[in-house]
């Protein structure tokens, strides 16, 4: 089975703080995605990598920053934190493109309250 | 840009009810569609997918019709368990740069009750 694994599940960090959260897929996918989920908005992007050391914004990319120097680890970091921050975000990974037929595997996701 | 709208939760049923999620899309292309669902505690998890118009998707009972005409993707399940209590996503695909993401509607919560 595909696992993406988040590295923290519960943070709780204060405002102006740097974090940093990591994301790994043991499968050698190519897509990394950074989505963040809010109650009654659904999961917005914040940032995807198609290869090692790409990424292109998503819909919110505001305040937040990627990094991936190795195929399996997708990091997203949060240069200053703010309490707009607080939410739980989701890493994500596929092969390819869904509409080829592949499928976006999900990690369990981190709760990040900003305080 | 594309949108999903799907009905606000929480919805409460009973078990062995019929259940019925509604879901729109706005697309300027042909996307393909999706429905995800996200037990408590765990990541999203792909439930079914429909790839072109008048495709059906379906798993464990649940059941999803692309309706081009109505830009539709509702989920419909016949007879609801306890363990289908989580919540759903409807969401399409689009092509980015290299690859798809996916645009999610706001999740729709659901209860069943015994």
């Amino acid at each position: 089975d595909v696992k993406v694994t988040q590295s923290s599940r519960y943070l709780v960090k204060r405002t102006g703080e740097k974090v940093f959260l990591e994301c790994v897929q043991d499968m050698d996918h190519e897509n990394m995605f950074w989505y963040r989920q809010d109650p009654g908005l659904g999961l917005r992007l914040i940032y995807f990598s198609y290869d090692v050391k790409m990424k292109e914004k998503g819909d919110i990319p505001e305040g937040y920053s990627v990094s991936r120097e190795k195929k399996e680890r997708f990091s997203l970091i949060l240069e200053s934190a703010s309490t707009n921050q607080t939410s739980m975000y989701l890493c994500a990974s596929s092969l390819g493109g869904v509409n080829s037929g592949n499928t976006i595997y999900f990690g369990e996701g981190s709760w990040l309250t900003v305080v | 840009g594309d949108s999903v709208t799907q009905m606000e939760g929480p919805v409460t049923l009973s078990e062995e009810a019929f259940l019925t999620i509604n879901c729109t899309y706005t697309a300027t292309g042909y996307p393909s569609l999706f429905w995800y669902v996200q037990y408590p505690g765990e990541g999203l998890q792909l439930l079914l997918k429909a790839t072109k118009a008048d495709d059906k998707g379906s798993n464990k009972g649940f059941e999803a019709t692309y309706r081009k005409e109505t830009t539709s993707f509702h989920l419909e399940k016949g007879s609801v368990q306890v363990s289908d209590s989580a919540v759903y996503f409807c969401a399409l695909s689009d092509m980015i740069a290299a690859g798809n993401k996916l645009t999610f509607g706001g999740g729709t919560r659901v209860l069943v009750k015994p």
